[in-house]
């Protein structure tokens, strides 16, 4: 079946110009997560959707970092006026909850951003 | 609190054995272990949720210790296909939306 997709697989972007990227989690899946990955890195937590609602943003790093997930399903996150540190490959994962067990994330091929 | 996985690189022969640690200084309520390939998403591997538990199919099994701030992962007679980052996930307590708190990767390569 498929996995969780994203889209671009690669974008350039100049610094101070804003940025979309998008993640359409695997059919069903109420959570979706975005983390940050830096080269050479392990991913870090970002922002964290159960459907439509965005339950932990904890880990965006600055009022630039906008994630949404309108109708609990595709999910956008946004980065305006990027900077050269926001370069780095930005993976969406999802998960199906089911109560009283624990779920695995499912994760995308990321996003790989540079800024210029 | 950022798990510590060591080692950070280790280069395997085709055929031979390879541990992987993640370590925490405080108990853990679980740990995720994952595979990435370079420019590819990370893969699931398996969780870890008791003390003392131990899993694993195929060649790879993991471990988590008595105490919970331990696991190690386990390739048993490697393949070219064990060539990887592989990362621990870590959750510190139940309710936090799965949100995993991920090491710093250990690269392995596997050659003939």
């Amino acid at each position: 079946g498929a996995g969780v997709s994203q889209s671009p697989r690669y974008k350039v972007a100049k610094r101070g110009q804003d940025v979309a990227l998008r993640c359409d989690p695997i059919s069903g899946h109420v959570s979706l997560f975005w983390y940050q990955q830096a080269l050479g890195q392990g991913p870090e937590f970002l922002t964290y959707f159960q459907n439509e609602a965005q339950l932990d943003k904890s880990g965006l790093p600055s009022d630039r970092f906008f994630a949404e997930r309108p109708e609990g399903s595709v999910s956008t996150l946004k980065i305006q006026r990027t900077q050269q540190e926001d370069s780095a490959v930005y993976l969406c994962a999802s998960s199906l909850v089911v109560v009283g067990a624990q779920e695995t994330q499912y994760f995308g091929p990321g996003t790989r951003l540079l800024v210029l | 609190q950022q798990p510590v996985q060591s080692p950070q690189a280790v280069i395997l022969r085709e055929g031979e054995d390879a541990v992987i640690n993640c370590s925490s200084s405080k108990a853990l309520y679980s740990v995720h272990w994952y595979r990435q390939k370079h420019g590819e998403a990370p893969v699931f591997l398996m969780i870890l949720l008791k003390g003392g538990e131990q899993k694993g199919h195929d060649k790879i099994s993991a471990s988590f210790n008595e105490k919970k701030q331990q696991s190690s992962l386990y390739l048993t007679a490697s393949q070219l296909s064990y060539s990887g980052t592989y990362f621990c996930g870590t959750e510190d307590h139940a309710g936090g939306g799965n949100k995993l708190t991920f090491g710093t990767g250990t690269q392995l390569k596997v050659e003939l």
